[in-house]
């Protein structure tokens, strides 16, 4: 049971370079959820799925796509990728609005 | 807005003190409370989640506590030793479908040997 897994775990972009973060939970959790954390102000909220084939914006979606491949998989993407995405990104899961379960995350810089 | 605010935003003890942290938010009505435990470049680890119509919960060394209505939550942690030295998160839910949580900035904290 590996609970929430990401992929990759660190990755370096340049500016106008796309790349996609995978996450994956294996606890049949129909919610599932990107944050990004930056120093100095905490974790904020980029999308959510609150189920399969649903996806809603967050607090923070500007320069952001996702994708709910399926129950298991949640994905976001970055078409365009700027400096101002440099963050780390954590993915999370809950059966909401329950107990949320956090993945390692994935550290982006983006020169 | 919803916000939450957490004191201090650092503490330092030495070990085998008692040690209190301190959450607030802005707006009462909660679905519930939880408290994370972040180690430097890792990720979050829950420690204890609250339900709005729940007082406390603990486990082991830890106790939550939960007054909604002056939308107060404190992390009790008793007889600290330096292994407990993390940032700690508090995040709260206000329910629904989305269930997303709105976190505070953390405590981080240092438990000296």
């Amino acid at each position: 049971n590996a609970g929430v897994t990401q992929t990759p775990k660190f990755q370096v972009l340049k500016t106008g370079q796309s790349m996609t973060l995978q996450c994956a939970q294996d606890m049949n959790h129909n919610s599932m959820y990107w944050y990004r954390q930056d120093p100095g102000m905490g974790l904020r909220l980029i999308y959510y799925s609150a189920s399969e084939g649903t996806t809603d914006k967050g607090e923070v979606p500007n320069g952001y796509n996702v994708s709910r491949l399926n129950k298991r998989e949640f994905s976001l993407r970055l078409e365009s990728a700027a400096p101002s995405q440099t963050s780390v990104y954590f993915c999370a899961s809950s059966e909401a609005p329950y107990e949320q379960y956090f993945g390692p995350g994935t550290r982006l810089t983006v020169t | 807005k919803q916000e939450v605010t957490q004191i201090p935003a650092a503490l330092s003890v030495p070990e085998g003190e008692n040690l209190v942290l301190n959450c607030s938010f802005t707006d009462s009505a909660i679905y519930n409370l939880q408290w994370f435990r972040q180690d430097p470049g890792k990720g979050l680890t829950s420690l204890l989640l609250i339900q709005s119509s729940q007082r406390e919960q603990t486990s082991g060394r830890l106790n939550a506590s939960l007054d909604k209505s002056s939308g107060r939550s404190t992390l009790y942690i008793a007889a600290s030793q330096p292994g407990d030295s993390a940032t700690y998160l508090c995040a709260v839910s206000y329910g629904g479908s989305q269930g997303n949580l709105i976190f505070g900035k953390g405590t981080k904290l240092s438990v000296k040997p």
